[in-house]
């Protein structure tokens, strides 16, 4: 199985745009979901597919990918942001992987 | 409304067994892929198993092939993990979550309900 791989964290002044990054092999060949998660809650879906979000997720947030990098973009953070963020995709060998995840500090 | 509401969760010896239930309500289970994710304390998202929407073509990560079974009850809108030979390693708050596609990860993996969790706890 391949491995996608996160920094640990990330900060970001508040109103200020930031770019959250996942990096794998497996991202060659298939899309990055991202995942936003509070504490103490389940995670909630952001970001799916080349650049795709589900009901309800402010337009705010938004995705891509290049190569073996997806990119998770926050354009204007609110303090409600801050969270930590998961990206996964799946493997060759039907796996699905998720990154470390980084934590976004919103100050 | 979907809710997904898992149970099942609790203190193990190491070597012992546990399975876990996962009771979906608000859409048509047997449609979707459903995925167990576990959360180790303090630590990030794991991967442990998924099965396709008819119950068929079970999948799992290698850290608990062998050992774990997953499976699906479509007439009581269940899922379920059977969890055998239980490590210290296992130890995590187990979350099920629902696929947005029959198959597992048809392209890509976008899970949209998660349920709640529930703690598995494996100690001596």
């Amino acid at each position: 199985s391949s491995e996608l791989t996160q920094d640990p964290a990330v900060s970001v002044a508040l109103g200020q745009t930031v770019r959250i990054t996942c990096q794998g092999d497996s991202l060659r060949s298939y899309y990055a979901s991202w995942y936003q998660q509070k504490p103490g809650q389940a995670p909630v879906l952001v970001i799916y597919g080349e650049n795709n979000r589900p009901s309800g997720i402010p337009d705010r947030f938004s995705g891509s990918s290049s190569g073996d990098t997806a990119s998770l973009t926050i354009t204007g953070a609110q303090a409600e942001d801050e969270a930590d963020y998961y990206c996964n995709s799946r493997t060759s060998d039907n796996h699905l992987v998720f990154g470390g995840g980084t934590r976004l500090t919103v100050l | 409304e979907v809710q997904l509401l898992e149970s099942g969760g609790a203190f193990v010896q190491p070597g012992g067994s546990l399975r876990l239930s996962c009771a979906a309500s608000g859409f048509t289970f047997s449609s979707y892929a459903m995925s167990w994710v576990r959360q180790a304390p303090g630590k990030g998202l794991e991967w442990v198993a998924a099965i396709i929407g008819s119950g068929g073509s079970p999948y799992y990560a290698d850290s608990v092939k062998g050992r774990f079974t997953v499976s699906r009850d479509n007439s009581q809108n269940t899922l379920y993990l059977q969890m055998n030979s239980l490590r210290a390693e296992d130890t995590a708050v187990y979350f099920c979550a629902k696929e947005e596609d029959y198959f597992f990860c048809s392209g890509d993996c976008r899970h949209d309900y998660w349920g709640q969790g529930t703690l598995v706890t494996v100690s001596s």
